[in-house]
């Protein structure tokens, strides 16, 4: 079975300081990966995945990922923090036998000013 | 835009009423899917149609009743709910539900509130 852990529940982190959000997994298959955010009274937004090639991949608004095979691990990461990036964020994962998404638990990021 | 548009956005309803959700997606996609986010638990996959066919109900109570038409609407029809049902409910589309590498497009989701 499929599963994602986020095992932080808050992140705190400085405007300007480099964030890391952490995402480990478990598939049967081969994993699809998926990063997305919440802002307050919003739907989650696609930032980022990762399919298959270069380990680091690059999303939306400034955010990458690193995919660690070895740890099963997909972080998500950001070299400035910004104030605006303050929101809720889900990882996900699918295998290639076409379950459907699981999503981990959420991670709630603050950046101080 | 999200490309996923929900209405109404909030919701308030007794137990006794009867109300609909509904979702237009405007992106083309094959597949749509109902979600539930409540306080404190993960995301909750309720419903996946594809191409207008539910292809998976994940026990769901019976007071939740999905409708399709077509590929681009949604709806969910509420009756009788319990209070415990309050949360945020999420619609989403992909570009077809066996698709591995394609994203989810969430629209903003319908506040319901049950008194």
């Amino acid at each position: 079975a499929q599963s994602v852990a986020q095992p932080e529940d808050q992140v705190n982190v400085a405007e300007g300081n480099p964030l890391t959000v952490k995402c480990t997994y478990s598939v049967s298959g081969n994993p699809y990966l998926f990063w997305y955010v919440q802002y307050p009274n919003r739907g989650l937004q696609f930032l980022l995945k990762y399919i298959t090639g270069d380990n680091l991949v690059k999303g939306s608004y400034g955010f990458e990922a690193e995919f660690n095979k070895s740890q099963t691990s997909f972080h998500l990461k950001k070299p400035s923090a910004l104030v605006s990036d303050s929101a809720l964020y889900f990882c996900a994962v699918r295998d290639n036998y076409g379950q459907n998404f699981v999503f981990g638990p959420g991670t709630r990021l603050s950046v101080l000013p | 835009e999200t490309g996923v548009t929900q209405t109404p956005r909030h919701l308030v309803m007794g137990m006794t009423n009867k109300k609909s959700l509904k979702c237009e997606q405007h992106l083309g996609h094959n597949a749509m899917y109902w979600y539930k986010q409540s306080a404190k638990k993960p995301l909750e996959l309720m419903f996946v149609y594809s191409l207008e066919e539910r292809v998976e109900n994940n026990s769901v109570p019976s007071r939740f009743s999905p409708e399709c038409p077509n590929s681009s609407h949604l709806f969910l029809h509420l009756h009788t709910l319990q209070p415990e049902d309050s949360a945020l409910y999420l619609c989403a589309s992909s570009q077809d539900v066996t698709g591995v590498t394609s994203p989810l497009h969430f629209g903003n989701g319908t506040r319901l509130t049950v008194t």
